[in-house]
């Protein structure tokens, strides 16, 4: 089964305010990373947690990771409309990635 | 870092067609390399992925095949599309040498839109 389920799936705010998002997982894992995707485009990856880390940040993200409810969060604080995007987190096992379906973030100017 | 190239961007076949994506990667050696598949407003599947030349593992049955003819190309083929093969294909290739483990990134290309009608 696939891995990696986010909630909310579609989030709209206003600039400069925070955005959150959450991801469930279900087995075990070694990290789980967040990736960004810009409408019709690849992916980009944003963020690595490794399953002994309980919080990482760079510049105005910030992840959290619970493993013991196999869950982790994505913050984005002070949100500019060029934040738009889909926010996937993916969780890593047997030498691949499970891709949740994905938060559908708009940033209104 | 890492540069994917994929292509096309678009492409539209009718049913019962072939296909051929090809995907290059530039700026690592020996990368596993992952064709993923992207319904409409949905999540990921993977379809396949490799860990060296001709190494191929399919994770779902399907309509599609794959191939690694060099260390640096992926290609996703069919002899013959089905309306459902229609979606957003993206490849993606991993740092070089992680085939034991993947505490890393992907990097992906910009992606095929296909559309099989």
């Amino acid at each position: 089964s696939q891995q990696g389920e986010e909630d909310p799936q579609a989030l709209s705010i206003q600039e400069g305010e925070n955005a959150t998002m959450n991801c469930s997982y279900k087995t075990s894992i070694n990290n789980l990373q967040w990736y960004r995707q810009n409408s019709g485009r690849g992916l980009v990856h944003l963020i690595l947690i490794r399953s002994n880390e309980r919080e990482k940040h760079s510049g105005r993200l910030r992840v959290t990771l619970d493993t013991s409810k196999k869950s982790s969060s994505l913050l984005i604080t002070a949100s500019r409309a060029a934040d738009t995007a889909s926010y996937f987190c993916a969780t890593e096992g047997n030498n691949r990635l499970a891709f949740g379906k994905g938060n559908q973030v708009v940033v209104i100017p | 870092s890492q540069t994917i190239h994929q292509w096309p961007a678009t492409l539209v076949q009718p049913v019962g067609s072939p296909l051929s994506l090809e995907c290059t990667v530039e700026g690592t050696s020996n990368p596993n390399l992952y064709w993923y598949r992207q319904a409409a407003g949905r999540g990921l599947q993977l379809l396949f992925y490799s860990i060296g030349i001709d190494q191929i593992s399919s994770e779902v049955p399907q309509n599609l095949s794959a191939s690694r003819p060099q260390d640096r190309q992926f290609i996703l083929s069919s002899k013959k599309l089905l309306l459902s093969d229609s979606g957003f294909y993206l490849c993606a290739s991993s740092s070089e040498g992680m085939a034991a483990t993947t505490n890393e990134k992907l990097f992906f290309g910009s992606g095929t839109q296909l559309s099989v009608l």
